[in-house]
């Protein structure tokens, strides 16, 4: 069945230096790629999603780019920011025999420290 | 406003009793989702239901089931709840199938003691 891996679930960094967080995935489709983040006490929200031809997302600073190849969807900032301290869920959407579906990885937690 | 209500947003319930986890949303989505939010586990798919009374198992449906009358309501029930299903439970709804954005509910706290 499809699945998402996220091999990192706690990630620290000090401000001002890059982000990547590593999302690889498993799916019999072509599925689409998401990135979604959960700030403390909200819900999730999307972060930035792929496209179907070969533009990478970007939203907030942050950026993704889907390889096929490699079945994976890593998320990228050049900087990061204190307000960038989150949990990050990579999910892909596939098909099952009913309809569209959104599977989720485990989640990464972002702590950015001054 | 595009919103994602959940109710009630804190629980606290002995075993044995039935919860009901209720869910509504104002964007005329056809498609809902509830997932159960633990540690480590990520956001794990309970049901998903594709329009009224359309609905579908997902990942983790045991101990749990839904009924969807309307098309904005979408309500998760657990008969006899056990200890194990303590966690935050989350709405979701979105429109279309593959690609398209899910917009979520603040969550509700459920705990079984």
């Amino acid at each position: 069945g499809d699945s998402v891996t996220q091999t990192e679930g706690l990630v620290t960094l000090t401000e001002g230096l890059p982000v990547m967080l590593n999302c690889t995935y498993q799916s019999t489709y072509s599925p689409f790629l998401f990135w979604y983040v959960q700030h403390l006490n909200e819900a999730p929200k999307l972060l930035l999603k792929s496209f179907t031809d070969n533009k990478r997302p970007e939203h907030q600073g942050f950026h993704a780019t889907l390889h096929k190849s490699s079945s994976s969807f890593h998320l990228q900032k050049s900087s990061a920011q204190l307000s960038d301290s989150a949990l990050y869920y990579c999910a892909l959407s596939s098909f099952n025999n009913a309809g569209a579906k959104l599977t989720f990885g485990g989640g990464t937690r972002l702590t950015v420290r001054p | 406003d595009m919103k994602v209500t959940q109710m009630p947003r804190y629980l606290i319930k002995r075993m044995g009793e039935n919860v009901l986890l209720e869910c509504g949303q104002d964007m005329s989505h056809e498609t809902m989702y509830w997932y159960r939010q633990d540690p480590g586990l990520g956001l794990q798919l309970i049901y998903i239901s594709y329009d009224v009374d359309s609905n579908s198992e997902g990942d983790i449906p045991k101990g749990y089931r839904v009924s969807r009358k309307k098309r904005e309501h979408f309500s998760l029930i657990l008969d006899s709840a056990k200890t194990n299903q303590t966690s935050v439970y989350f709405c979701a709804s979105s429109s279309g199938t593959t690609g398209n954005t899910l917009y979520f509910g603040e969550g509700s706290r459920l705990i079984v003691v």
